[in-house]
């Protein structure tokens, strides 16, 4: 089963603008991750934000979570060509000891 | 860090065939873990092991799938009796410890049923 979902679906912008990607789950949770994922390739961790956290940054990236909500959001600033893929959400529930749920994710493309 | 090697890259087998891939992790992570991934979709967990032992495993781990990490070191998973529905990539990852822990990926091994 699939926790997270990301929205929107898939995203197109023009490089240089800004792109956001929203994510939703279910359960409370001790930490909230994002990876992305190029084409036919294995997901890279990108930040991870913990429950007590409500922003974070890392570069051009910048990562919020409303546990009120069961929220979060990964904007991209500045975004380039090579920015383009797909980003996941990923939540390790409170409720046990269980592993990563991955998210639908939000295929971004990014034009030059 | 040389990173999670998976092999094979690509794999084309027969409907009724068995199959087995294997994942080295990176060498000082004691946690392993197997995800599915179909079109369009997230990675799916499989199972996880702890060192050698498995820990737990998905309601979609059907019993044509085993899993084995031997000696604590890398993992195969082996999936009898294809069914084209099992077409999908199947990633590895392995992380250090906690779940709290980011996983490193391999860049997975995709499976074709015809």
């Amino acid at each position: 089963s699939q926790q997270g979902e990301e929205d929107p679906q898939a995203l197109s912008i023009q490089e240089g603008e800004n792109a956001t990607m929203n994510c939703s789950y279910k359960t409370s949770i001790n930490n909230l991750q994002w990876y992305r994922q190029n084409s036919g390739r294995g997901l890279v961790h990108l930040i991870l934000i913990r429950s007590n956290e409500r922003e974070k940054h890392s570069g051009r990236l910048r990562v919020t979570l409303d546990t009120s909500k069961k929220s979060s959001s990964l904007l991209i600033t500045a975004s380039r060509a090579a920015d383009t893929a797909s980003y996941f959400c990923a939540t390790d529930e409170k409720s046990g000891n269980t592993p990563l749920v991955f998210g639908k994710g939000t295929r971004l493309s990014v034009i030059a | 860090d040389t990173g999670v090697s998976q092999n094979p890259r690509h794999k084309i087998t027969k409907r009724g065939q068995n199959v087995t891939f294997r994942c080295d992790p990176i060498s000082e992570h004691n946690r392993l873990y197997w995800y599915r991934q179909t079109l369009g979709q997230g990675p799916e967990f499989l199972t996880y092991f702890q060192n050698e032992a498995q820990l737990e495993k998905s309601r979609l781990l059907s019993d044509r799938f085993s899993a084995e990490r031997p000696k604590g070191s890398f993992s195969t998973l082996e999936i009898q009796r294809t069914e084209q529905g099992d077409s999908a990539m199947y990633l590895c990852a392995s992380s250090p410890g906690d779940f709290d822990s980011p996983l490193h990926f391999g860049n997975g091994t995709r499976l074709t049923v015809t």
